[in-house]
């Protein structure tokens, strides 16, 4: 069966673009993670979904980030008016339930910000 | 303080070897525990869930200790495939967002 799928894998934007990067969860997965993770350092939380549900976004570092899934299903991270310290890799995880279950990550898009 | 810790290394051991790693959190309501295995420039992969009687899956054994708020990863055996990083994932009561450690920089030598 297939595992997370996200795209692009590699992203690189100018300072002041905007961005949207895709994540595919495991079919029947009712939960979706968005994590950034730096270099040197774990997946930080950003924003979890549950089905098409927005739960928690207290993650998200500024307003200029977004996270939809409106169909409960593929999701969307998107971040306006880039800036450098937003270059990390987005990792997306899916897992069947939220409530601490098992998540399983997608490959995750690098973004670099020049 | 933060939620999670990890002593990041590197540990650099002989094949053959037993290696253990620790992680600690700081928030005695957390309830649910994972390794994660992270290879240079991939996604972090599932290991192994950490339950509360400790469990083991082949030449890996993990264990939690709630008085002291830690859980444990022990690897037997060491073989060079190994090599990794080891991220440990602790979330906190019935909620749903994980914190992550830092990871544990594991490299096994030949």
């Amino acid at each position: 069966g297939a595992g997370v799928s996200q795209s692009p894998r590699y992203k690189v934007a100018k300072r002041g673009q905007d961005v949207a990067l895709r994540c595919d969860p495991i079919s029947g997965h009712v939960s979706l993670f968005w994590y950034q993770q730096a270099l040197g350092q774990g997946p930080e939380f950003l924003t979890y979904f549950q089905n098409e549900a927005q739960l928690d976004k207290s993650g998200l570092p500024s307003d200029r980030f977004f996270a939809e899934r409106p169909e409960g299903s593929v999701s969307t991270l998107k971040i306006q008016r880039t800036q450098q310290e937003d270059s990390a890799v987005y990792l997306c995880a899916s897992s069947l339930a939220g409530g601490g279950n098992e998540q399983f990550f997608g490959p995750g898009t690098r973004l670099t910000v020049l | 303080r933060k939620e999670v810790e990890q002593d990041p290394g590197p540990f650099n051991v002989p094949e053959g070897a037993t290696v253990a790693f620790n992680c600690t959190y700081s928030n005695s309501a957390s309830q649910s525990f994972f390794w994660y295995r992270q290879d240079c420039r991939k996604e972090p992969k599932l290991l192994m869930s950490v339950y509360s009687s400790g469990n083991e899956d082949g030449r890996f054994t993990a264990q939690l200790n709630r008085a002291s708020q830690y859980i444990s990863l022990l690897i037997r055996d060491s073989k060079l495939s190994d090599s990794a990083t080891y991220l440990c994932a602790v979330n906190v009561g019935t909620g749903n967002q994980f914190y992550f450690g830092t990871g544990t920089s594991l490299t096994v030598i030949p």
